[in-house]
C-alpha cells in the first residue's frame, strides 16, 4: 500500500471549515483513499473514501487531485467534538480489508 | 443499534494467567479484524477473519491466538500473557472484502489491558 504523509497538528477556529491535507505521491490507480479520525483512544471511526472522484456525505467532503498524488478532507463547519486525530490511508481495492494507520493529523479544534 | 462490542474494556492482569477478550458485532459482517495501539507505533493488524471459520494472521500476531466458531464472535486468546503485550485492543468488522464498502471498518470501543 502507498505511503501518506500529514502534517502532525493543525488547528481551527470553531465555526470554520478545516482542511487536512494528505500527500500519497506514491499511490496506484486501483487504490483508495480512506479518511478516519479517532477521539481519545476511542475506536477509530470512518469518515470517508473516494478512488479518483471528489466526494461528499454528511461528515465530510473529500477532494482527490487530478493526478491523485494529494489529497483534502474537509470538516466545513468544525465543533469542539471534531477535535480527535485524523487518518489518511490509501488501500488496495478487492483482496482483504487491512488499513495502515499511520501516525494521522492531531486537529485541534478551538473555541 | 450497529455496533461493535468488546469486554473487558479494562483488565489488569498478571504474566502468564490466561485471558480472553470477546468481541461481537450486529451487523452480519463477514469480515472482523484486531487491531493494538501503542503510543508512537500507531494501530496494527493482529489477526483478521475474512468469514467463519477462515482467520490468518495480520502484522503482529506472536503471543495471540483467535477463533471464528460464529459469523459475530471473534475473540482474541492470550494464552500466557506477558508485559510486552500491554495495549490498547481494538476489534473492528466490515461487510465483505471486494465489495462495495470494502475497507469502512466499524471499530469497538477498545480493551486498555495492563500485563504486570
Amino acid at each position: 500500500d502507498a505511503k501518506t504523509t500529514q502534517p502532525p497538528s493543525m488547528d481551527c477556529a470553531e465555526g470554520r471549515a478545516a482542511n487536512l491535507p494528505c500527500n500519497h505521491s506514491t499511490i496506484s490507480g486501483n487504490e483508495y483513499v480512506y479518511w478516519y479520525r479517532q477521539i481519545h483512544s476511542q475506536g477509530p471511526q470512518y469518515i470517508i473514501h473516494g478512488l479518483k472522484n471528489n466526494e461528499t456525505n454528511e461528515m465530510a467532503s473529500l477532494i482527490i487531485t487530478e493526478d491523485r498524488k494529494s489529497s483534502t478532507l474537509i470538516l466545513p463547519h468544525a465543533t469542539l467534538r471534531d477535535t480527535a486525530v485524523y487518518y489518511c490511508i490509501v488501500r488496495v481495492g478487492g483482496a482483504t480489508n487491512k488499513l495502515i494507520f499511520g501516525t494521522g493529523t492531531l486537529l485541534a479544534v478551538q473555541p | 443499534e450497529a455496533q461493535v462490542t468488546q469486554n473487558p474494556r479494562y483488565l489488569i492482569t498478571v504474566t502468564g494467567k490466561k485471558l480472553t477478550v470477546t468481541c461481537s458485532q450486529n451487523m452480519n459482517h463477514e469480515y472482523m479484524s484486531w487491531y493494538r495501539q501503542d503510543p508512537g507505533l500507531g494501530l496494527r493488524q493482529i489477526y483478521y477473519s475474512m468469514n467463519v471459520e477462515v482467520t490468518d494472521k495480520g502484522d503482529v500476531p506472536e503471543g495471540y491466538k483467535v477463533s471464528r466458531k460464529e459469523k459475530r464472535n471473534f475473540p482474541l486468546i492470550l494464552e500466557s500473557p506477558s508485559p510486552n503485550q500491554t495495549s490498547l485492543y481494538f476489534c473492528a468488522s466490515s461487510g465483505l472484502a471486494g465489495g462495495p464498502h470494502t475497507g469502512e471498518l466499524f471499530f469497538g470501543e477498545g480493551s486498555r489491558l495492563t500485563v504486570l
